[in-house]
């Protein structure tokens, strides 16, 4: 089957550090994404991993484990405006490289 | 400037009157898709297009239709809108269904009521 977890929903404080995991048990992996979606909005693209390893673009870090089926998004100096939800998301060669979606993690990041 | 277009945004229909929520993307994408968002369930794909005629079922297709005469068009039909489709849609495009980096655009999302 097809599967994407990550956690419902996690709270932070401005100026910290947070760790968002994700693990995955697809049929294919073509590439791992992240991306953010705001309250009412659509989601916009944060990161893409397809080999293992760190990604660090600037204070958002995606790291991927593909032996593990694991991925996590790393948010650093947390500001108000990263409130939102993150969604993880993997592409699978099957189905005209599908992308499958998570439900998301919504992150509340108070003062 | 890049973008994906959908229209309606809002729209409270009644049941079984037929619906199309039209998309739009002016960046020459070969791949276009349409999900719905539900709380719980994350986005879910309901029909893909690797190119003009091209049309495929993704994962929840019941109750819809989609058409790709153009390149940049890819409408969503609902013949006989339930109160179950009642859902938050999204249009989105990529440049082409192959290659593995290419980053999903998303339309502002439509929201659809039906009662």
């Amino acid at each position: 089957g097809q599967n994407i977890d990550q956690p419902t929903e996690m709270t932070a404080t401005e100026g910290a550090i947070v760790q968002i995991n994700c693990t995955y048990q697809t049929s294919g992996f073509n590439g791992l994404f992240w991306y953010q979606q705001h309250a009412g909005e659509a989601p916009t693209f944060l990161s893409y991993n397809v080999l293992d390893g760190l990604e660090e673009k600037g204070r958002f870090s995606s790291f991927l484990s593909r032996s593990k089926g694991y991925s996590y998004l790393l948010l650093k100096e947390l500001q108000k405006k990263d409130t939102a939800s993150y969604l993880c998301a993997v592409r699978d060669p099957a189905g005209g490289f599908k992308t499958i979606f998570g439900a998301g993690t919504r992150l509340f990041v108070k003062a | 400037e890049a973008q994906v277009t959908q229209n309606p945004r809002y729209l409270i229909t009644v049941t079984g009157k037929k619906l199309t929520v039209t998309c739009s993307q002016n960046m020459n994408h070969e791949y276009m898709s349409w999900y719905r968002q539900d709380p719980g369930l994350g986005l879910r794909q309901i029909y893909y297009s690797m190119n003009v005629e091209v049309t495929d079922k993704g994962d929840v297709p019941e109750g819809y239709k989609v058409s790709r005469k153009e390149k940049r068009n890819f409408p969503l039909i609902l013949e006989s809108p339930s109160p179950n489709q009642t859902s938050l849609y999204f249009c989105a495009s990529r440049k082409d269904g192959r290659s593995s980096g290419n980053t999903i655009y998303f339309g502002e999302g439509s929201w659809l009521t039906v009662v």
